[in-house]
């Protein structure tokens, strides 16, 4: 069954709406969890890493208040678009490590958030 | 914004083949690699992993092989079979960064005829 879990699935809205996703590890507490982007017949680029309890952090390129990221319990991580345009348009995933922090540990993958802007 | 892309490389095979499916990574600092296939519509799913003090690990009808020599992983898929129809990716993690930061390669269709 799913460890990671993405709501929405897919969302579709107007231009200039701020739009919510949320990711929530199942039966396990996740420190940290990563959210990443994904266009069409592309891969995946790694947008930010979500710290529990502190900031999170932006790879290069990646608006901050643009994507507003909380991770603000063990289980939930959220990711806000902003003012969102249709150029957000993309495929949303979240990630986490499954067991606790040791590195080289697989990540697990939600299903994704298709967001389309109107 | 959107990143102009490629296409991704396409690999078609009858059911009952082996697949290979190839990935050459970027960094040398490296010292973790992981497959995974993702399904339309849904989010990378695991198939198997390797460290970078490995050449070769094998799972359930799935085999990765690492040539550190020239960056390069590959992803052997036994009596391939339709279900087995998705994109696969490969991924690194470099040493030092933290933990869990991947990298993604490019991605190969891999189509299954029965």
């Amino acid at each position: 069954g799913a460890v990671v879990s993405q709501h929405p699935s897919w969302v579709i809205c107007k231009s200039g709406t701020s739009v919510k996703i949320e990711c929530r590890s199942l039966d396990f507490q996740a420190t940290t969890m990563f959210w990443y982007r994904q266009f069409p017949k592309q891969s995946l680029m790694l947008m930010a890493t979500s710290n529990e309890g502190s900031k999170a952090t932006y790879e290069q390129g990646v608006e901050k208040d643009k994507f507003l990221i909380n991770h603000a319990s063990l289980t939930l991580s959220t990711l806000t678009v902003t003012s969102a345009h249709p150029e957000d348009s993309s495929f949303y995933i979240c990630s986490a490590p499954i067991t606790g922090s040791a590195r080289n540990q697989p990540q697990h993958f939600g299903d994704g958030t298709r967001l389309s802007i109107l | 914004g959107e990143s102009v892309g490629l296409h991704l490389p396409t690999l078609s095979v009858q059911e009952g083949d082996n697949s290979i499916i190839n990935c050459a990574y970027s960094n040398s600092a490296s010292d973790y690699f992981i497959w995974y296939k993702q399904e339309s519509g849904k989010g990378p799913q695991f198939i198997i992993d390797i460290r970078s003090n490995m050449d070769k690990r094998q799972g359930q009808r799935v085999t990765v092989l690492l040539n550190k020599t020239v960056k390069h992983l590959s992803l052997q898929i036994a009596a391939t079979q339709p279900g087995d129809s998705a994109v696969y990716f490969c991924a690194e993690n470099m040493r030092g960064t933290s933990y869990g930061k991947l990298t993604f390669g490019q991605g190969t269709i891999l189509t299954v005829h029965p």
